[in-house]
């Protein structure tokens, strides 16, 4: 089926340091959502949104809905153990998710 | 807790068994979504429902699947005659309003011997 490209595939990073990473499409959506998941787990939803150019903050968390409708980017500052795991993009439209093929977050102390 | 529910959380089948995984979505959710997610890759499509209503099946989704929510509430996913490659986890989503947040079930992972 069809997958977002997201970059980078991995990053191994120290603890305090920020985190950057985007998802692009050749299609446009209506809406992105960055999601994080834990091995074994379902993906949790981290941030939602719904117009270009808009810019969402939760937490350490910042999200940014590209311009032109095609791209997404999520920035974790001072990130923390607890911030490992996988990060999936996501962009819908009225009908499914299509999500990203994840970015691997490693935060060694 | 009134997240979306999945049940059940793991499940070893042997091939050529048939599989049925139940979902609960949160409640007056009207959207519910199954995907497929294999090690490695991010969740796949399979189909989503409007209340009762299916309204997209993807071509993942062989005639050895079928879907149903029949009350718009809790949906099933069966698979018939399981193979190997059927082998993933199967995650369940639900949603208020189209292409507003959908909320993950903490999955099923089915494995095929």
């Amino acid at each position: 089926g069809q997958q977002l490209n997201q970059s980078p595939q991995s990053m191994f990073i120290q603890e305090g340091e920020d985190v950057s990473m985007n998802c692009t499409s050749s299609s446009i959506f209506n809406t992105w959502l960055w999601y994080k998941q834990d091995p074994g787990e379902g993906p949790v939803l981290l941030i939602a949104l719904y117009k270009a150019g808009e810019l969402t903050s939760n937490g350490r968390l910042t999200a940014q809905f590209g311009i032109t409708r095609k791209d997404s980017f999520l920035n974790i500052s001072a990130s923390i153990p607890s911030d490992v795991g996988i990060y999936f993009c996501a962009g819908a439209n009225t009908d499914k998710l299509i999500f990203g093929t994840g970015t691997r977050l490693q935060v060694f102390p | 807790d009134t997240g979306v529910s999945q049940d059940p959380r793991h499940k070893i089948t042997k091939r050529g068994q048939n599989v049925t995984f139940r979902c609960d979505p949160i409640s007056e959710h009207n959207r519910l979504y199954w995907y497929r997610q294999t090690l490695g890759q991010g969740p796949e499509f399979l189909t989503y429902f409007q209340n009762e209503a299916q309204l997209e099946k993807s071509r993942l989704l062989s005639d050895r699947f079928s879907a149903e929510r029949p009350k718009g509430s809790f949906s099933t996913l069966e698979i018939q005659r399981t193979e190997q490659g059927d082998s993933a986890m199967y995650l369940c989503a639900s949603s208020l309003v189209v292409g507003g947040q959908a909320f993950f079930g903490q999955g099923t992972r089915l494995t095929v011997v």
